[in-house]
């Protein structure tokens, strides 16, 4: 069973703060995906990766940075923390020959 | 643009009725499709998933859908809800013919069992 572990389950963190959101599957797969989640919008697709060393933006990418440095591990990146980055956090990744998205559990970001 | 239209945002079902959650897409083309379920404190899972052929699909734990291009709709059904069931659901479009492309997905419908 594909596995994609996320950390922290839950973070707070300051208005102007940095927060490193982290990633890690170990699956093999080429690609990576961040989305959020909201109340009203479904999953929004932030940044999403095809491979170690690549970063490619989603629909929503203003305010996050994403980093790719292994085939493992993807992370999304606020520099400056906002209120209305508010959200759940979702990680996947992505098995090419079955099709299929593997999600984490989430990350509950809170922004004061 | 392609989208996902969730139109009913709860949905509220006796146990073993049958259930029916509505999806409506918004693609130029064939679109491929999914359902995931996202069950209380946990990401999300894939239900099933169509591409071009039979346009009823079978997904896992007796969760079907059937596409239509004509009514742009890919509804899930299930003939018997058991309270496990209780969890939200996402429909999703690929923009790129698969579901390595990227996926767009609807608001989702939570969905309530009753006793």
């Amino acid at each position: 069973e594909a596995a994609v572990t996320q950390s922290p389950r839950n973070k707070v963190a300051v208005t102007g703060g940095k927060v490193t959101l982290s990633c890690n599957q170990t699956n093999n797969h080429n690609n990576m995906y961040w989305y959020r989640q909201d109340t009203g919008h479904g999953l929004r697709l932030i940044h999403y990766s095809y491979g170690a060393g690549s970063t490619e933006k989603g629909d929503i990418p203003d305010g996050y940075k994403a980093s790719r440095p292994s085939q493992e591990n993807f992370s999304l990146i606020l520099e400056l923390a906002t209120p209305s980055q508010t959200s759940v956090y979702f990680c996947a990744s992505g098995d090419f020959f079955q099709n299929t998205l593997y999600f984490g559990a989430g990350t509950r970001l809170s922004v004061l | 643009a392609q989208s996902v239209t969730q139109p009913d945002a709860r949905v509220t079902v006796s146990e073993g009725a049958s259930l029916q959650l509505r999806c409506k897409y918004s693609y130029f083309g064939t679109p491929y499709l999914f359902w995931y379920v996202q069950y209380p404190r946990q990401g999300l899972q894939l239900l099933l998933k169509y591409y071009p052929g039979d346009p009823v699909v079978q997904g896992v734990n007796g969760f079907e859908a059937e596409f239509s291009k004509s009514n742009s709709s890919f509804h899930l059904r299930k003939a018997s809800v058991h309270w496990s069931d209780w969890a939200v659901y996402f429909c999703a479009v690929s923009d790129r013919g698969s579901a390595l492309g990227r996926l767009h997905f609807g608001a989702g419908t939570q969905l309530i069992v009753i006793p």
